[in-house]
């Protein structure tokens, strides 16, 4: 089946707007979770959902942050009034639950001009 | 808080060779998963190999194994005949309940391999 994706793939944005990224997980998988990858650096955790329940948001970096998976499916990390540090790429992975492994998508490169 | 740590920015290997990276990591946690996963350029994060903490034996996966010290908090990858498709960077992450928490990732290693 496919696997996980995301869009856009690149996203520009001028400083001080809003911009929604989205991820689509595989089909069936109870968990999702969303990472930011700075230039050169390894993932870092922002949040994670089982479910549409949203368990655990200690990793967003400001109230800038939302994220929601309003029907247990596809996610939407929402950015507002973006800054320039906040540009990265974003990793969405999904996993089938307990035990299991984390499967990524390609990532969203945000550019905040 | 769990940290991993991969003090290997950059690697080179010959193709057909063998090469290790490194990774450490300080957990509280009795039980937990360490894995390895591949970044190539294209930046889709691929799975290589994963170990659980409990299990003693050694992971393997085709040319990729893994060297798990628990006492030291070690956990290496070798990757055996190392072919150019192996280029990519190498994330070292941790994970006390696999697919139910998040990954600590460490910084990566970039591995090159040289024709």
């Amino acid at each position: 089946g496919a696997g996980v994706s995301q869009s856009p793939r690149y996203k520009v944005a001028k400083r001080g707007q809003d911009v929604a990224l989205r991820c689509d997980p595989i089909s069936g998988h109870v968990s999702l979770f969303w990472y930011q990858q700075a230039l050169g650096q390894g993932p870092e955790f922002l949040t994670y959902f089982q479910n549409e329940a949203q368990l655990d948001k200690s990793g967003l970096p400001s109230d800038r942050f939302f994220a929601e998976r309003p029907e247990g499916s596809v996610s939407t990390l929402k950015i507002q009034r973006t800054q320039q540090e906040d540009s990265a790429v974003y990793l969405c992975a999904s996993s089938p639950g307990t035990g299991r492994e984390q499967f990524f998508g390609p990532g969203t490169r945000l550019t905040v001009l | 808080a769990q940290t991993v740590t991969q003090s290997q920015p950059e690697m080179s290997v010959q193709e057909a060779e063998t090469v290790t990276l490194s990774c450490t990591y300080d957990t509280s946690e009795s039980n937990y998963y360490l894995f390895w996963y591949k970044q190539p350029p294209s930046r889709q994060m691929i799975l290589v190999i994963r170990q659980e903490a409990y299990k003693q034996q050694n992971a393997t996966e085709n040319r990729f194994s893994v060297n798990f010290q628990k006492a030291a908090k070690s956990f290496s990858l070798k990757i055996s005949d190392s072919q150019l498709g192996d280029t990519a960077m190498y994330f070292c992450a941790f994970s006390w309940n696999s697919g139910n928490t998040p990954l600590v990732f460490g910084k990566g290693t970039r591995l090159s391999v040289i024709a």
